[in-house]
């Protein structure tokens, strides 16, 4: 079946340790997008990337890289940079204009 | 830059229709869509409007009026499996570029 896959569904890091979450899709689409889900809160766009080999800031990208490789993958990392990296991390690409299909999310803890 | 407003909580009782609102300010704006996110979940697609008045879906309708920037989400013959939080979201436009901001979502508890 097609869809997207994170991993690891929960992730655990000490404190200035770069991470790097894995977000994989064979759905073919072209666009794809990080998220950050805090507590009782929206989603707030991290990066994005529109097609192979280019990507794009969204409105929190400090202290996030990202890279894209292949079309298929959309990896992002969680440098030592950023100040409060504990969230919910949401990948998702893009299914039409006006819909976006997510995967299952990675819940990073720096402790 | 883009704003959206919800109200943080609703709370209905099981058979009942609930209307949950968003307003929005946005340049670029394209179109406005429905999320629907359980506790712990990925959040999953729900309607979308791009011209103003009412899409339905089954037991879901969304409404938009571009003129008030304004939207809602209806819920009719609730159930208990509809309690989860609900994100109104613009699409923005630039270019060929499409991107999502999300309110802060509102939170549907239904009571038996």
């Amino acid at each position: 079946d097609g869809g997207i896959t994170q991993s690891p569904k929960y992730l655990f890091r000490k404190e200035g340790q770069n991470v790097t979450l894995s977000c994989e899709q064979n759905l073919n689409h072209d666009a794809m997008y990080w998220y950050r889900q805090d507590p009782g809160q929206g989603l707030r766009l991290i990066y994005y990337s529109q097609i192979v080999n280019d990507f794009q800031k969204g409105d929190i990208a400090e202290g996030y890289s990202v890279s894209r490789e292949k079309k298929e993958s959309f990896p992002l990392t969680v440098t030592s940079a950023q100040k409060n990296p504990t969230a919910f991390y949401l990948c998702a690409s893009r299914l039409r204009d006006n819909e976006q299909f997510f995967g299952p999310g990675t819940r990073l803890t720096v402790l | 830059g883009q704003s959206l407003e919800q109200p943080s909580e609703v709370t209905a009782v099981e058979g009942a229709i609930v209307q949950m609102n968003c307003t929005y300010q946005t340049s670029g704006f394209y179109g406005l869509s429905w999320y629907q996110q359980h506790d712990g979940g990925a959040p999953t697609f729900l309607s979308y409007n791009a011209l103003d008045g009412l899409e339905e879906t089954g037991r879901f309708s969304s409404f938009l009026s571009r003129s008030d920037s304004y939207g809602y989400l209806l819920l009719q013959e609730l159930q208990m499996k509809d309690s989860a939080s609900y994100f109104c979201a613009v699409t923005i436009s630039s270019g060929s570029a499409r991107q999502l901001t999300f309110g802060s979502g509102t939170q549907l508890t239904v009571l038996p």
